[in-house]
């Protein structure tokens, strides 16, 4: 089934305490990306990557970090979480290919993260 | 970059049609309109893809007049499983894609 996973479904941390949500597609999508979801602020973009080692800035980068070292995986990185980043988090991807504009985005089920 | 601007909430009675407007007065040339809809705790689920004139699918049907700066989604006698919040996000050209608020559909029985 093609699909986008995301793991955990719901991460429970304290300030300080690195971690890792991960992003999974097995539709050989191109472009991948982060989104955070919060109340009254809709769906804010975090990172994109539009392949393999190429990735860029959205709307709400700060405190977050993001790698694409494979076509399938886009893992988002919490150095030094604050409670500021409680959040819904979703990842989605795309078979944009480059300087496409009609994308489809497929997002994952989304990650409760609850930073305390 | 583009934006979009949507009514923040509609009420419609089951059976009803729905029409949620979407205005993008900046559009770009290449930019396609792409409307979502999404459940809570769930991530957005693409409903249909428009260049131009008119879309139909089995879900809704979107129509965008000529100066493209606006687009209007229908969707066709409306059940409570159709309450959700719909996008109608922009490409920042091939990159950014910015999702907003979105507009709260709520089915009244």
């Amino acid at each position: 089934e093609a699909q986008v996973t995301q793991n955990p479904r719901y991460l429970i941390t304290v300030t300080g305490k690195k971690l890792t949500v991960t992003c999974s597609q097995n539709m050989n999508h191109e472009y991948m990306s982060w989104y955070r979801q919060d109340p009254g602020l809709g769906l804010r973009q975090i990172y994109y990557s539009m392949n393999v080692e190429v990735t860029d800035k959205g709307d709400v980068p700060e405190g977050y970090k993001v790698s694409r070292k494979e076509k399938r995986n886009f893992p988002l990185i919490l150095e030094s979480p604050s409670p500021n980043q409680t959040s819904l988090y979703f990842c989605a991807s795309s078979p944009r290919p480059k300087y496409a504009t009609n994308e489809k985005l497929f997002f994952g089920s989304g990650t409760q993260l609850s930073v305390l | 970059l583009a934006k979009t601007t949507q009514p923040i909430s509609m009420d419609s009675y089951e059976g009803q049609e729905v029409n949620i407007t979407c205005s993008h007065n900046n559009i770009a040339t290449n930019d396609y309109i792409t409307w979502y809809q999404q459940f809570p705790s769930q991530g957005p689920r693409f409903i249909i893809q428009g260049y131009k004139t008119k879309v139909t699918n089995e879900v809704a049907s979107l129509f965008i007049p000529a100066d493209r700066k606006s687009s209007t989604l229908s969707l066709p006698r409306v059940s409570l499983s159709d309450t959700a919040v719909y996008y109608c996000p922009l490409s920042g050209g091939y990159q950014k894609v910015t999702f907003g608020t979105g507009t709260k559909l709520q089915v009244i029985p």
